[in-house]
């Protein structure tokens, strides 16, 4: 158990629509990172926060955003929603920007129909 | 962040050592070496990381070149656990103000597969 927890594990959902996924790091850890996979893509790094504040950006699309709350924990929205979604999404943490490693929780797999 | 280029994909019999490369020949000199495994259905977790010298936890070792241009993760004895996908990356840690170098780039990994 990594102390990064991800809800929910799974969701269903039609094209077209809007969905949040949440993520809690390990107590204490300030940076939230978020990460794509997919089968064709493999993991793809999104976006990233510190204490609060958008720090990089990676592949991620216009529908989708994130933010991370005064509480540390993080929320990636992924809206109109297309097939091309359906992933497993993971968000890991880390105390500060430099630490060599990153904790990874158990992921949020999305499915598109 | 440089690329690094690994094997496909690696068998190995339970309880033996074994040896993943990894080759990274256009590595930067502040490019830190970064293995992770992600386990089947769960997340990546980290192994072990280095820059210049070997490295030992209580995981593995990894083993870097003279040139740094390629690196070795050793598992001394690998178990039916250490059945995964291993990732070598190379991360700079030296950041610029306001910005990060902090995420992961992940590639396509090497799948191990370990025999009882």
């Amino acid at each position: 158990d990594s102390g990064v927890t991800q809800t929910p594990k799974h969701l269903i959902t039609a094209t077209g629509q809007r969905v949040t996924l949440r993520c809690s790091p390990r107590s204490g850890d300030l940076s939230v990172y978020w990460y794509q996979q997919s089968l064709d893509q493999g993991l793809q790094f999104l976006i990233q926060y510190y204490n609060g504040e958008e720090r990089a950006k990676g592949n991620i699309l216009e529908r989708f955003s994130a933010q991370q709350f005064p509480d540390l924990h993080s929320e990636l929205n992924l809206s109109s929603l297309e097939l091309g979604d359906s992933a497993l999404y993971f968000c890991a943490s880390t105390r500060s920007e430099r630490d060599y490693e990153q904790y990874f929780g158990p992921g949020t797999r999305l499915t598109v129909t | 962040d440089a690329k690094t280029t690994q094997p496909n994909s690696m068998e190995s019999n339970e309880e033996e050592p074994v040896h993943l490369p990894c080759n990274h020949s256009t590595i930067s000199g502040t490019d830190y070496i970064h293995w992770y495994r992600q386990l089947p259905s769960q997340g990546p977790e980290y192994v072990i990381h280095g820059l210049t010298s070997n490295v030992n936890n209580r995981m593995a070792s990894l083993a870097i070149a003279e040139d740094r241009k390629s690196s070795t993760l050793i598992l001394h004895r690998a178990t039916l656990r250490d059945a995964a996908v291993y990732y070598c990356i190379l991360r700079d840690l030296h950041m610029n103000y306001g910005g990060s170098q902090g995420n992961l780039i992940f590639g396509k990994g090497t799948k191990l597969s370990v025999k009882p």
